[in-house]
């Protein structure tokens, strides 16, 4: 398996853009995890999933943000409208209940 | 709320050290505890991950250790080198199947 695929790597957009990150986690994992990283707040996690479905979403900040999960081998981030504190590196994770989680290389967001 | 703690911050070892990090933790039905290492600019390694049945995994120099009891873990590194410099974050899978991350320890060993 390829391990957890996330793109982009990186993204520049201007504040008030929509922007949408994309994960495709390890085939077979239940879990998928969405993690914010700065160097202020450190590793938060923003949602994650249990076979597609959300199980808590309360680390997202606001109602800018949103996730989905259409199937087990796809997930995206959205961010509408983007702004200038939303940058950081944007991780996704996957894994088994029992098993290690393993992350993608993360999209580094800037909003300029 | 989980919170998951590490302590120091920042850590600087003369190489061939062996050094310990600390990582404690406030939920007492912990699932498993991951520890990850990350370099400068990149993503998460894992390290080694430990279930709550058991009290130690090992991988090459690497220990990391479990306590439940006292909500502990450690990572005991045997004979530092400059390659281990990186940021060793430790982080609980808790009763709600979430994974909660600590601030980590900056690690630099040097030559």
């Amino acid at each position: 398996d390829a391990g957890v695929i996330q793109s982009p790597r990186h993204e520049v957009t201007e504040m008030g853009q929509e922007v949408t990150l994309r994960c495709k986690p390890i085939s077979g994992h239940d879990y998928l995890f969405w993690y914010r990283q700065t160097m202020m707040r450190g590793l938060e996690l923003l949602i994650y999933f249990n076979n597609n479905v959300p199980i808590d979403d309360s680390g997202m900040p606001e109602d800018r943000f949103s996730a989905k999960m259409p199937n087990a081998s796809f997930s995206t981030l959205k961010i509408q409208p983007s702004e200038p504190r939303d940058s950081a590196v944007y991780f996704c994770a996957s894994s088994l209940i029992a098993t290690e989680a393993f992350f993608g290389q993360g999209t580094r967001l800037t909003v300029v | 709320k989980q919170e998951v703690t590490q302590i120091p911050a920042a850590l600087s070892v003369p190489e061939g050290e062996n050094l310990v990090l600390n990582c404690s933790f406030t939920d007492s039905a912990i699932y498993n505890l991951q520890w990850f290492r990350q370099d400068p600019g990149k993503g998460l390694t894992s390290l080694l991950l430990i279930q709550s049945s058991q009290r130690e995994q090992t991988s090459g120099r690497l220990n990391a250790s479990l306590d439940k009891s006292s909500g502990r873990s450690t990572l005991y590194i045997a004979a530092s080198q400059p390659g281990d410099s990186a940021t060793y974050l430790c982080a609980e899978r808790g009763s709600a199947r979430q994974l909660t991350f600590g601030s980590g320890t900056q690690l630099t060993v040097l030559p």
